[in-house]
């Protein structure tokens, strides 16, 4: 079975400063997707990142960056120059078929 | 930019009753998926619909569910009786083939009472 951990219930970082979000998943498959989504207030799911497993460059969006290590099977979330509009809970996902989601990582921006 | 919908926003019901769940996917996509997700806890999956038929379900999806794509644009989820822990917020979810993301929905926050 696909599971994905997140260990990190809560971070906090400071405005401008970076801040990197851990991510482990378990799987079998080789060819698979890795997804970071954030949940605002809202709780609307908004993709941050995605990466797929048979790439080995890291993906980049903006000031959005992962670590994607694939023989570790870890995923790490970077969010550089962290904004007030940052906070949220974020979720790493994998798919294979479908979709498995981690339990979260609150990220708390302080001005 | 085009986006999934989903209605109603909140839904509140008693305890045993039968609840629908709509939701438009974008219209060119292809793969049609619900997640709950409990108050708190993480997104948790549903189910899988794909070329009018399940493709997938987990665990949770249990004889009370059942989803179907009545028309080329709709995708409900149907709870048949619920029950105090069927309380989530709802989100469908769909996406094109091939590797891309699913693009979710606002969610549906269902109050079983």
């Amino acid at each position: 079975a696909q599971t994905v951990t997140q260990s990190q219930p809560e971070m906090s970082v400071q405005e401008a400063e970076t801040v990197t979000l851990s991510c482990t998943y378990d799987t079998s498959e080789s060819d698979y997707y890795l997804f970071w989504y954030k949940q605002p207030p809202s709780r609307q799911m908004i993709l941050v990142i995605r990466q797929e497993a048979y790439k080995q460059q890291n993906a980049t969006e903006n000031r959005f960056s992962v670590n994607f290590q694939k023989a570790a099977k870890s995923f790490s979330l970077k969010i550089s120059d962290s904004q007030l509009g940052d906070a949220a809970m974020y979720f790493c996902a994998y798919r294979a078929n479908d979709m498995r989601f981690g339990a979260g990582t609150r990220l708390t921006v302080k001005p | 930019e085009p986006e999934v919908t989903q209605t109603p926003s909140h839904q509140v019901t008693q305890m045993g009753q039968e609840v629908i769940l709509r939701c438009v996917p974008i219209s060119n996509h292809l793969y049609f998926y619900w997640y709950r997700q409990i108050l708190g806890q993480k997104v948790e999956f549903l189910v899988s619909f794909y070329n009018n038929e399940i493709s997938e379900k987990s665990e949770i999806f249990d004889d009370q569910f059942s989803v179907e794509r009545p028309d080329g644009s709709n995708f409900t989820l149907k709870i048949r009786s619920t029950k105090l822990e069927d309380s989530a917020m709802y989100f469908c979810a769909s996406r094109t083939g091939g590797p891309y993301e699913q693009y979710f929905g606002p969610g549906t926050r269902l109050t079983v009472t």
